[in-house]
């Protein structure tokens, strides 16, 4: 079956440790996005790759790194300088092209102990 | 830049009727589409229905249907026959051809009570 994976669903981490959060597709989507949701909030965009090997920041990139070597993973690490990481993160994929229609992962939700 | 309104945070509707969302957006482009995402508590996020600026019908799926007023710049949601399952959030979203991402409303949460 074709969709988006993230791993894990929960994470608890250590003020001071980066955490990375994983994210995979097999839907042949070129581009990705991940986003940051926090209690009764909409979706704040924080990073995003429309092709392999290059990506740009979305509205709140501060304190988070990604990376995009392959075309199925995306994955977004979250570093010690995010000052607030306990949130719910989604991951989401597109074809890049109009309508970009995107289908999302089922979540990771991290906190900080 | 492209603004979407969600300007109802929260609603509620009894089993079986009928409950319209309401959304709005800014943008001075032609060339758009819209969507309407639904948020489970399970949190998935799921596409509910998708609607091309460049089409006159309004989008339906099932007992989902949107108003679509593009001089108002109004894309509303009607859920008929409401079911339990549909309690969740639901986000109104704005995607303009040419640009790289999605912008979200703030969502709204909508409740059925049985």
């Amino acid at each position: 079956d074709g969709g988006i994976t993230q791993s894990p669903k929960y994470l608890f981490r250590k003020e001071g440790q980066n955490v990375t959060l994983s994210c995979e597709q097999n839907l042949n989507h070129d581009a990705m996005y991940w986003y940051r949701q926090d209690p009764g909030q909409g979706l704040r965009l924080i990073y995003y790759s429309q092709i392999v090997n290059d990506f740009q920041k979305g509205d709140i990139a501060e304190g988070y790194s990604v990376s995009r070597e392959k075309k199925e993973s995306f994955p977004l690490t979250v570093t010690s300088a995010q000052k607030n990481p306990t949130a719910f993160y989604l991951c989401a994929s597109s074809s890049g092209l109009a309508p970009n229609e995107q289908f999302f992962g089922p979540g990771t939700r991290l906190t900080v102990l | 830049a492209q603004t979407v309104t969600q300007s109802q945070p929260e609603m509620s509707v009894q089993e079986a009727e009928t409950v319209t969302l309401s959304c709005t957006y800014d943008t001075s482009e032609n060339n758009y589409y819209l969507f309407w995402y639904k948020q489970p508590p399970s949190r998935q996020m799921i596409l509910v229905i998708r609607q091309e600026a460049y089409k006159q019908q309004n989008a339906t799926e099932n007992r989902f249907s949107v108003n679509f007023q593009k001089a108002a710049k109004s894309f509303s949601l009607k859920i008929s026959d409401s079911q339990l399952g549909d309690t969740a959030m639901y986000f109104c979203a704005f995607f303009q051809g040419g640009s790289e991402k999605l912008v979200f409303g703030k969502g709204m949460k909508l409740t059925v009570n049985p």
